[in-house]
């Protein structure tokens, strides 16, 4: 089915150790972001790209990196995890920035660093 | 800064109420307005996308409205079923997608 594609589901890390968060759409969609979701906090935005080879800061960046090499991919970098960094993480995707055809969402991954 | 701001928090109804979720937003200057549900454990889910220039959406028992002079969105639910039981968020599309922090709703049989 078309939408978007997260992996892994599930991860438990240690503190300092890093690893990639995937991504992938196949709507052929610019927009791209990374949102975290916390209790209380709400969903907050990460990183987003707005097409290949563009990348920007969201809300919440520190101690993330993305890239855009393709249209499809977005993945998401944890350089260093620490234990802030549990949290459920969401790929959102949508035709562009002002979209007119709403964001549609991955299903998500649980990160928890110990 | 963009800001929203959905009430109440929480929200528990019997079985087969109409009822009403509230989004509020400060910066007009926006593209369209999104409502989303989440079931606990899960993804999000898009109900309803109102675009800047509509006034309302409609999908089944869900309609949508929205004022962007006053900074307002409702979500009005007819007919509540415990199946609705969820959480309900609203986001805000103006370059960014800025959410709600979201109305939990229980509806009981």
């Amino acid at each position: 089915n078309a939408g978007v594609t997260q992996t892994p589901k599930f991860q438990v890390l240690k503190t300092g150790q890093s690893m990639t968060l995937q991504c992938a759409q196949d709507m052929n969609h610019e927009y791209m972001s990374w949102y975290r979701q916390d209790p209380g906090m709400g969903l907050r935005l990460i990183h987003y790209s707005v097409g290949a080879g563009i990348t920007d800061q969201g809300e919440v960046p520190n101690g993330y990196n993305v890239s855009r090499s393709t249209t499809e991919d977005f993945p998401l970098r944890l350089l260093s995890a620490a234990p802030s960094q549990t949290s459920v993480y969401f790929c959102a995707s949508s035709m562009n920035r002002q979209d007119n055809y709403g964001y549609t969402f991955g299903s998500g991954t649980r990160l928890t660093v110990v | 800064k963009q800001e929203v701001t959905q009430i109440p928090a929480a929200l528990s109804v019997p079985e087969g109420e109409n009822l009403v979720l509230n989004c509020s937003f400060t910066d007009s200057a926006i593209y369209n307005l999104q409502w989303f549900r989440q079931d606990p454990g899960k993804g999000l889910t898009s109900l309803l996308l109102i675009q800047s220039s509509q006034r309302e959406q409609t999908s089944g028992r869900l309609n949508a409205s929205l004022d962007k002079s006053s900074g307002r969105s409702t979500l009005y639910i007819a007919a509540s079923q415990p199946g609705d039981s969820a959480t309900y968020l609203c986001a805000v599309q103006g370059g960014k997608l800025i959410f709600g922090q979201g109305t939990e709703l229980s509806v009981k049989p």
